[in-house]
Order: C-alpha cells, then structure tokens, then sequence
C-alpha cells in the first residue's frame, strides 16, 4: 500500500537558521508528490508540487523540495527560517486513478526568536 | 475568488444526534474529497467523489455518509452510529492532478 512518512513530529529552530523536513515515500509509480502547510485550525495551503521534470522543486514563501527517486524521499528545505514559518508540514502522494491524496502525519515546526 | 467553503467552523453535537457540515466550492473542480484530520495522525480520507451522483468510501468512512447532487455541493453526515466524531474535517476538491484546494475545516466536537 502507499504511505508517507514523516520521521520527525516535532521540529525546533532558531530563526534564520537553515530548516530541513523530511519526507519518505513508497510507492510503485513516479509520484505526484506534494508539501502543505498549515497554521493551528486553517486549512491547508500548497507550499509545491512534483509532478515530473526538474527534481528541485521551487514553492512558495521560499521554500523548496527536492524529489530523489534512489531514496523514495521529498525533504523540504528553507535556507533561512522566519518567525512565522511555525506551523505544521504536511508531505503528501497522489495515489491511484482517483488523485487521492495520502498524507503523512505531519511535523510540527517551532521557531525560537 | 474562487475557493471552498465549509461551514459552520464550529459545531457541536450531542449523543445519538446526526449533524451535517457544508462543503461548497466554485473552482469547478469534478472531484471532491473529505478529510478527518486528529492530533498526531495526520489526514484520513473518509470519503470522496470524482463526479456527480458517485462517490465512494476512503479509508475511515463507517459512521459517516455524503451526497453529491451538485458539483459545487458535497455535503458530510456524521450519523450517530460514529462513536468517536470530535476531530477537524477538512473538505477540498481538485482538478486533474494540479493540487487540491482545501477549505478552512469545521472543528465538531460532542458534547
């Protein structure tokens, strides 16, 4: 079956400071793979999206992804952190013929100022 | 804009009572989806539809029951036969593959 694993819940960095979140995939097919966010009782917002191509993916609020097919892995990456980057990360697979999205259980990030 | 709806934010419910949150969106997506997301467990699909009139159940449907007589409309019954409803419900829709849209959820809670 597919999954999506997001090894860390919880993640705390300084601002400013690099942030790397983590996403590992597994399923048979090229995935549709996907990075959401969301602030405490919001909906969710599209940060990006691998479809195919280019595997160095560019997001919005300066957040990037890079899909590595040899790792079945999708990390989220951000060179400098801001305050109001707290919030939680969702990665997620399109499975199937019906687009149905499958999602990890999401990491938590906390910003220290 | 376009975008999805979902009301009420807030809903409370008592035992043994059926309650139902509204979806509404006017992307004019075909397909649309219900989410039950609790702390720690990130997203369950509970059920969803790719066109009008058909849906079909996702991963935690039982307790629960949709519609889909509008393409803009995919209303979600929590029935009493669900013994654990309080979460936050989250409805989107999408387009192909090009990403859902979601919407800003209803946190029900019993009471």
């Amino acid at each position: 079956a597919q999954s999506v694993t997001q090894p860390d819940i919880h993640i705390t960095v300084s601002e400013g400071a690099s942030l790397e979140l983590r996403c590992n995939y597994s399923y048979g097919a090229t995935p549709y793979l996907f990075w959401y966010v969301q602030s405490p009782g919001q909906g969710l917002q599209l940060l990006l999206k691998y479809f195919s191509g280019d595997t160095l993916v560019q997001g919005i609020k300066g957040f990037e992804a890079e899909f590595k097919r040899s790792q079945s892995s999708f990390n989220l990456r951000k060179p400098s952190v801001h305050w109001s980057d707290a919030a939680e990360y969702f990665c997620a697979v399109v499975t199937g013929t019906a687009s149905k999205l499958t999602f990890g259980t999401g990491t938590r990030l906390q910003v220290t100022l | 804009d376009g975008g999805i709806t979902q009301s009420p934010k807030y809903l409370f419910r008592k035992e043994g009572q059926n309650v139902t949150l509204s979806c509404e969106q006017n992307l004019n997506h075909d397909a649309m989806y219900w989410y039950r997301q609790d702390p720690g467990q990130g997203l369950r699909l509970i059920y969803y539809s790719q066109i009008v009139n058909d849906f079909q159940k996702g991963d935690i449907a039982e307790g629960y029951s949709v519609s889909r007589e509008k393409k803009e409309s995919f209303p979600l019954t929590v029935t009493s036969a669900q013994k654990n409803p309080t979460a936050f419900y989250l409805c989107a829709s999408s387009s192909e593959f090009y990403g859902y849209t979601f919407g800003s959820g209803t946190r029900l809670t019993v009471v």
